[in-house]
């Protein structure tokens, strides 16, 4: 069971803007960068959000992510089909001493 | 560009020994810190252990502590994984991870991902 919990699954129409949430506590999101990862059925995860709001280059500028308090989100606008994936957000635990994913969330694009 | 490849994944009994090795190239080795995550057949993903890069400080998930051991050799530029007393629940497709910075401590900064070998434990 992670400490951080996102949603199973959200959806969204082609264009539309959806918004994955990742909701810890002051051990972890409350007291440290939160990072997003981007995974594809049978691929490796890839880097799309760092320290919280920064984008890697190559990453489009419809993804970005926010923190406020215990809480994180990973917004996506202009969806495209293309963008039908898992996500999962990770951040470091000051109480465990260990990095923490979220569940990981499944974004259908319909 | 860097690359990460993962080997040494097979079936093993539970309780038997395996080590997982990480050959890496793109990048001056030395300089980073490594990881290894792990994600179980249609699970999510799971930090397994920490290295930095000039192997002082290393770190473990509870549920590996003990059991695992992670390991570098900064001349062969490889990272590995030895897992004994394994579990059918360690049961997963093992990623070799490079971190952003030379240390694992405070981390999830993981720019860089292997493709994953695959550790299956049964009998």
């Amino acid at each position: 069971q992670s400490l951080l919990t996102q949603p199973p699954s959200v959806s969204g129409t082609p264009g539309q803007k959806v918004t994955i949430s990742c909701s810890g506590g002051s051990s972890n999101i409350g007291d440290n960068f939160v990072y997003w990862y981007q995974q594809y059925p049978g691929l490796a995860p890839k880097y799309l959000i760092f320290r919280n709001d920064q984008r890697p280059s190559g990453v489009s500028d419809r993804f970005s992510g926010s923190k406020s308090g215990t809480s994180a989100s990973l917004t996506i606008s202009g969806l495209r089909p293309e963008d039908e994936a898992d996500y999962y957000c990770a951040v470091w635990d000051d109480s465990l001493r260990a990095v923490e994913f979220g569940g990981g969330t499944k974004l259908t694009v319909v | 560009e860097v690359q990460l490849v993962e080997s040494g994944g097979d079936l093993v009994q539970p309780g038997r020994s395996l080590r997982l090795s990480c050959a890496a190239s793109g990048f001056t080795f030395d300089d980073y810190a490594l990881h290894w995550v792990r994600q179980a057949p249609g699970k999510g993903l799971e930090w397994v252990a920490g290295i930095s890069y000039n192997s002082i400080s290393l770190g473990y998930a509870d549920s590996v502590k003990g059991r695992f051991t992670i390991l570098r050799d900064n001349a062969k530029n490889s990272l590995y994984l030895q897992m004994s007393s394994l579990r059918a629940e360690d049961t997963a497709l093992y990623y070799c991870v490079k971190d952003y910075s030379s240390s694992w401590f405070a981390s999830g900064h993981f720019p860089h991902w292997g493709k994953g070998t695959l550790v299956t434990v049964s009998s």
